[in-house]
């Protein structure tokens, strides 16, 4: 039990689809993030929000596009997507602007076709 | 922004002995670093963080060190067994940045019956 979860875990779509990724968080943190893992390359950060509010956009394409209803939920909506962002999309929650460590989910493996 | 380097990228050991693992970074304003473990399948979950005001932490087998003068820190799996497998990924952030996560690039660890 991670305290974060994800949902799907696994997602195969096409360019021009629509699809959403889902992160629940129960551990009462504030702040949430997604971020994209791609092989042998470090965890790049995407999003950031605290109390439901964005503070980071890592020069992320728009075709990404974020969602955050409260402090426990986050969205990641993608659109027209390309061959290169098939990655793992992970979620973390923590305590807003602490030093305590970020909780991560299990990931969504993400396939463009 | 903070740039941390891993090293080596992969490590393979042999059941009971000992695994090390570097890090450097370039912010000298950073001063919170924790250290992750990934395994197939699995989000990245803390296994150990250390704080600027101390130099060495450990807890059972792994221990984490760090020089801030060098502005490097390495993380010590002594007796490694088996479910040591796994990727590890070092972190580092500062208060001034909210303590946003730059991570390395990770260390694949194998360690042989």
């Amino acid at each position: 039990e991670t305290g974060v979860t994800q949902t799907p875990r696994h997602l195969v779509m096409g360019m021009t689809n629509k699809k959403s990724l889902k992160c629940e968080q129960h551990l009462g943190h504030n702040a949430m993030y997604w971020y994209k893992q791609s092989a042998k390359k470090p965890l790049e950060l995407m999003f950031v929000y605290n109390f439901k509010e964005q503070t980071e956009n890592n020069s992320v394409p728009s075709r990404f596009s974020p969602e955050c209803p409260n402090s426990s939920h986050l969205f990641l909506h993608l659109h027209t997507l390309q061959p290169e962002d098939s990655a793992l999309y992970l979620c973390a929650s923590s305590p807003v602007n602490s030093n305590q460590p970020q909780h991560f989910g299990d990931g969504t493996r993400l396939s463009i076709l | 922004g903070e740039n941390v380097e891993q090293h080596p990228s992969t490590l393979s050991v042999q059941e009971g002995d000992s695994a090390v693992i570097k890090c450097t970074y370039s912010d000298s304003a950073s001063n919170y670093f924790p250290w992750y473990k990934q395994e197939l399948g699995k989000g990245p979950q803390l296994i150990i963080d250390i704080r600027s005001n101390v130099g060495e932490k450990k807890d059972q087998r792994i221990a984490v060190t760090l020089n801030k003068t060098a502005k490097h820190f390495s993380l010590h799996i002594t007796e490694t067994q088996p479910e040591d497998s796994a990727v590890y990924f070092c972190a580092a952030s500062k208060e001034s940045n909210d303590y946003k996560l730059s991570f390395g690039a990770g260390t694949t660890v194998t360690v042989r019956a």
